[in-house]
């Protein structure tokens, strides 16, 4: 079965760097990957999709990469500010037939110092 | 739209009661999943519903656990003879479609079996 690696320890960073995270899968190549971020207390809260054959996606100040060679996505956020201190997960298909089910990553916590 | 709803936000509850929980997904939503969070980890997915059809159960969930969408809209997850280990975030999600979109979360009920 599928299985997804997320740094457990927490990011640490100043304000203004790039943060990088790092997603890793074990199995088969998804279609797809997903990056949720999750508030302390709140549900968790969708990001940017990335297909397969899609190389990197931007959005405002994030940016996803999905390599299939190395089983891996990382996930950017430049010119980073306290307010994106938050846990970060990283989600594939359950499956190869994609019923849009999801298995999800634990998540690894960034904290933005001012 | 007003996003996904579930209530109650928290529950405190006695070993061997039984409990249910209440989500109420985006209303053009067809798709409707649970999860179970605890700390430090991510979501697990317990069920989904295509309409009001229960499409897959994980094989990690006791018989104790069992949800409804009676008429496609609203769902229920109840918890038979709470056990201590039943303490968790219960994540209720919608999306649109059945392939490759993102899920939308509530924020959750908070279990805690005492």
């Amino acid at each position: 079965s599928q299985k997804i690696e997320q740094n457990s320890e927490a990011l640490n960073i100043q304000e203004g760097k790039t943060a990088t995270l790092t997603c890793n899968y074990t199995n088969y190549s998804p279609a797809y990957l997903q990056w949720y971020r999750q508030d302390p207390g709140r549900g968790p809260v969708f990001l940017l999709l990335i297909r397969e054959n899609e190389k990197e996606k931007r959005k405002e100040r994030l940016k996803v990469t999905f390599d299939t060679t190395l089983k891996q996505s990382l996930f950017h956020i430049t010119a980073s500010q306290p307010a994106d201190s938050a846990t970060y997960l990283c989600a594939l298909p359950s499956d190869p037939s994609n019923t849009g089910k999801l298995i999800f990553g634990q998540g690894t916590t960034l904290q933005v110092k001012p | 739209d007003t996003g996904v709803s579930q209530n109650p936000r928290h529950k405190i509850t006695k070993r061997g009661q039984n409990v249910t929980f209440r989500c109420d997904p985006i209303s053009e939503h067809n798709r409707l999943y649970w999860y179970r969070q605890t700390l430090g980890q991510g979501p697990e997915f317990l069920t989904y519903f295509q309409n009001e059809a229960q499409l897959e159960k994980s094989r990690l969930l006791s018989d104790r656990f069992s949800a409804e969408r009676p008429k496609g809209s609203f769902s229920t997850l109840e918890i038979q003879r709470t056990e201590q280990g039943d303490s968790a975030m219960y994540l209720c999600a919608s999306s649109s479609g059945t392939g490759v979109y993102e899920q939308y979360f509530g924020p959750g009920t908070r279990l805690t079996v005492t």
